[in-house]
């Protein structure tokens, strides 16, 4: 059964400075890989979409990995603002209309 | 931002009445789901729709019921609710099958 793990839940750094967060997953065996933020009292905003054939994506401050062979896909953020403060889920789609999302890393950017 | 709405945003109801919510998306995405978000559990997949009429369950479908007679919109149907349905419902849609997913704002439902 396919696990999906956010390490740490909760993160706390100073504006500006480079920031990394992990989602682990068990089974290589995916389709593709998404990243959101969540801001609180609101919906999921998608920020990147990773397919099972690509190695990373990139969007402005954002990039993310994906290493299928360690079950783990990072989300890079450069130069944090207080604005990146929210909730950070990954989600894996395993096929057909299955995608398992992990508990996210809630992030606070102390300005 | 996709066009995506969900109504009610917020609804209190009593256990063993029906309720209803509704998604609606204006992107012609041939795609829907419906979600509930819960403490210590995450994003659960409910129902989902592959088309007009086309719908199947998800991981956490019992106690739930769905139709969709239009492409635009998706609606979600609690039978008789129970305190265990009280959560956050996130309406999704997306254009491929294993495509981008876009949420809506979410509707708070409590059961009382």
């Amino acid at each position: 059964k396919q696990e999906v793990t956010q390490i740490p839940a909760a993160l706390s750094v100073p504006e500006g400075e480079n920031l990394v967060l992990n989602c682990s997953f068990t089974d290589s065996a995916i389709y593709n890989l998404q990243w959101f933020r969540q801001d609180p009292g609101k919906g999921l905003t998608s920020l990147l979409l990773i397919q099972s054939s690509q190695r990373e994506q990139t969007s402005g401050r954002l990039n993310a990995s994906l290493d299928k062979s360690s079950g783990r896909s990072t989300l890079y953020i450069a130069a944090s603002q207080p604005g990146d403060s929210a909730t950070y889920l990954c989600a894996l789609n395993t096929g057909g209309f299955k995608t398992i999302f992990g508990a996210g890393t809630r992030l606070f950017v102390k300005a | 931002d996709a066009g995506i709405t969900q109504s009610p945003r917020h609804k209190v109801t009593e256990t063993g009445t029906p309720v209803t919510l509704r998604c609606h998306q204006t992107e012609n995405h041939r795609y829907m789901y419906w979600y509930r978000q819960d403490p210590g559990h995450g994003l659960r997949l409910i129902h989902y729709s592959y088309g007009v009429k086309d719908t199947d369950k998800g991981e956490v479908s019992d106690g739930y019921s769905v139709s969709r007679s239009k492409t635009e919109d998706f609606l979600l149907t609690l039978e008789s609710a129970t305190s265990s349905q009280t959560s956050v419902y996130f309406c999704a849609i997306s254009e491929g099958q294993e495509g981008t997913q876009y949420f809506g704002p979410g509707t708070r439902l409590l059961v009382l």
